[in-house]
């Protein structure tokens, strides 16, 4: 059972955009790092946002990383077809002492 | 260019210890990072298993009481032992590197291992 939350789908037409939300609590996003992943059919995670706001190299500036408390927001501007997929927010639990991956969320494009 | 490949044992069997290992290429892991292991259950989401450092491990709490993660540098690769195995341990397992942030930003294509008898 996931200590972070998320919405199980958002889904938008091309070309607009969306924002799939994580929320979690002091101990886990209030103070540490987010992190977002991007996982297509049938292949592994792929680190998309890290630190928070921090795209690491390669990864196009449509997606972007905000926190705020205990919640983070991954926002994709632009949605085109290839960015179907399971999304899912990440971050170091300080009570439990673990990593903790949210709980999902599938990106549909219209 | 950092890669990870994970092999071992596709079936496991009840009660039994599934072994794993991860071979990592383009970067030596002696020199840092953390080295961990994440799984996902078929249709279901992600569960970190634990990771390993110079420092020490360090395992997801539910499931301490059963994994070992260990190094062997020569070979440049690590290991996950999970013991006492169920049908509840099916999934795909990936190896991944992990920033002190809690990022993991290299992963393997995953295993998938199957516990039945």
């Amino acid at each position: 059972q996931s200590v972070l939350t998320q919405p199980p789908s958002v889904s938008a037409a091309p070309g607009q955009k969306v924002t799939v939300s994580c929320s979690g609590s002091s101990s886990n996003i209030g103070d540490n790092y987010v992190s977002w992943y991007q996982q297509l059919p049938g292949t592994a995670p792929k680190l998309l946002i890290y630190e928070n706001n921090q795209r690491p190299s390669g990864i196009p500036d449509r997606f972007s990383g905000s926190k705020s408390g205990t919640s983070a927001t991954l926002g994709i501007t632009g949605l085109q077809s290839g960015d179907e997929a399971d999304y899912y927010c990440g971050t170091w639990d300080s009570s439990l002492s673990a990593d903790v991956f949210g709980t999902g969320t599938k990106v549909t494009v219209l | 260019q950092v890669q990870l490949q994970e092999s071992g044992p596709g079936l496991v069997k009840p009660s039994e210890t599934l072994s794993l290992t991860c071979g990592v290429s383009g970067y030596s892991i002696s020199s840092g990072y953390y080295w961990g292991w994440i799984r996902q259950p078929p249709g279901k989401g992600l569960q970190w298993i634990g990771s390993i450092y110079h420092l020490g491990t360090y395992y997801n709490p539910s499931l301490k009481s059963r994994v070992t993660i260990s190094m062997d540098t020569s070979k440049n690769q690590f290991s996950l032992k999970l013991s006492s195995v169920t049908a509840a341990d099916t999934a795909v397992y990936y190896c991944a590197r992990g920033t002190r942030y809690s990022s993991h930003d290299y992963w393997g294509q995953g295993t998938l291992v199957t516990v039945s008898s």
